[in-house]
């Protein structure tokens, strides 16, 4: 079934540690984005990549890198993982990058210890 | 400052009734504006949108209103079914004033349907 791939679907971390969220998509979609879930503060945009080899900064970027070496894969790293970066984070591409009509991953569910 | 408000955090109705969901936005250069719906343990799915051009746009069950001198919008669901039980989000994007790294996503409503 065609859609976005996303592991772990849930992991638990020791603060300090590195993590990386894996995302992969099979539709061929240019545009890919990370976001959070957060109870209460709906989602918001980790990072975002219109392309192949580009990427830019969301609303809350700090203390997440992405690379987006092809257009399938699109990994979000932790460098050092803080408890406020537990969270439930969701994985989304999309085949226009001026709609808004996004695909979602069914999410990676981490918790910062 | 939050610029897309689902000022209701949830919404109870039976089934058979109409559900009506309420999104009011502040930022007058959004010209796109989508719901998604999401179930627990699952990714959010895209359910309608409407481009400020129009004031209404209906798919089967799904309505979205948007009045925009009220900077306001509402999906309605008629007849509301057990299985349209989730939490809804209302989002807006700038379209040609941005790409989809714009779009800007309510707080969302958890709408439980009681059979």
């Amino acid at each position: 079934i065609a859609g976005i791939t996303q592991a772990p679907t849930s992991q638990i971390l020791a603060a300090g540690r590195r993590m990386t969220l894996r995302c992969t998509q099979d539709m061929r979609h240019n545009a890919m984005y990370w976001y959070r879930q957060d109870l209460g503060l709906g989602l918001r945009l980790i990072h975002y990549s219109n392309t192949a080899g580009t990427t830019g900064k969301g609303e809350v970027p700090d203390g997440y890198s992405v690379s987006r070496a092809n257009t399938d894969d699109f990994p979000l790293t932790l460098a050092s993982a803080v408890p406020s970066q537990t969270s439930v984070y969701f994985c989304a591409s999309s085949r226009e990058t001026n709609t808004g009509e996004l695909f979602f991953g069914e999410g990676s569910r981490l918790t910062v210890l | 400052d939050q610029q897309v408000k689902q000022n209701s955090p949830s919404l109870s109705v039976q089934e058979g009734r109409i559900s009506i969901l309420n999104c009011d936005y502040t930022n007058s250069m959004f010209d796109y504006f989508l719901w998604y719906k999401k179930y627990p343990a699952e990714g959010p799915t895209f359910l309608i949108s409407i481009s400020s051009i129009k004031d209404k746009n209906e798919d089967g069950r799904f309505t979205v209103f948007l009045n925009k001198s009220a900077k306001h919008l509402s999906l309605h669901i008629v007849p509301s079914q057990p299985g349209d039980s989730a939490v809804y989000f209302c989002a807006a994007s700038g379209g040609t004033q941005g790409g989809s790294e714009k779009l800007v996503f309510g707080k969302g409503t958890k709408l439980t349907v009681n059979p």
